[in-house]
């Protein structure tokens, strides 16, 4: 089965400054998608950012970003110029046909 | 609002009792999947739905957990003989199409406590 790792539960940012969450995935597929999906406290989760695994070119959005190696089944999480909005619980997804899982969620906290 | 709701919000039982939870996805979204979050973790799948046809449920779904969705339209998660160890956040969650890259728009989530 598919496992998705985010070995960090807790992580702190100052405001104006970038932070990155970091996941990890098994998988045998080779078609698959990537998420990561933000949590705020007592609101509904919401989609960041996505990736296409057959895509080598990094996804954006905005603040943003990704960092998708393939070979080494990472996909970290790159928050640039970090606002205290951002402050949530960000949780890493992989997706494909047959299968969709949740890594266990890193807590961000954005410090004026 | 046309996001996808959650009724109701938060329910408390006692152990033993029966509950049902409803979701009505986005209108037009044709997969419509439940999971379970408990604290500290990420959602887990429970099982999803494209149009009325269930088509896949998680072996974490007891056979005191039923899904419905008649019509393909809203859904309800019923479960049986409710337990302490049932004790989460149900979340329901739909998506457009049964693309696996189209992403899932999730409700607010009804949140069970099991005395």
């Amino acid at each position: 089965a598919q496992t998705v790792t985010q070995s960090q539960p807790e992580m702190s940012v100052q405001e104006a400054e970038t932070v990155t969450l970091s996941c990890t995935y098994d998988t045998s597929e080779s078609d698959y998608y990537l998420f990561w999906y933000k949590q705020p406290p007592s609101r509904q989760m919401i989609l960041v950012i996505r990736q296409e695994a057959y895509k080598q070119q990094n996804a954006t959005e905005n603040r943003f970003s990704v960092n998708f190696q393939k070979a080494a089944k990472s996909f970290s999480l790159k928050i640039s110029d970090s606002q205290l909005g951002d402050a949530a619980m960000y949780f890493c997804a992989y997706r494909d046909n047959n299968d969709m899982r949740f890594g266990a969620g890193t807590r961000l906290t954005v410090k004026p | 609002d046309t996001g996808v709701s959650q009724d109701p919000r938060h329910k408390i039982t006692k152990r033993g009792q029966n509950v049902t939870f409803r979701c009505d996805p986005i209108s037009e979204h044709n997969r419509l999947y439940w999971y379970r979050q408990t604290l500290g973790q990420g959602p887990e799948f429970l099982t999803y739905f494209q149009n009325e046809a269930q088509l896949e449920k998680s072996r974490l779904l007891s056979d005191r957990f039923s899904a419905e969705r008649p019509k393909g339209s809203f859904s309800t998660l019923e479960i049986q003989r409710t337990e302490q160890g049932d004790s989460a956040m149900y979340l329901c969650a739909s998506s457009p199409s049964r693309r696996a890259y189209n992403e899932q728009f999730f409700g607010p989530g009804t949140r069970l406590t099991v005395l």
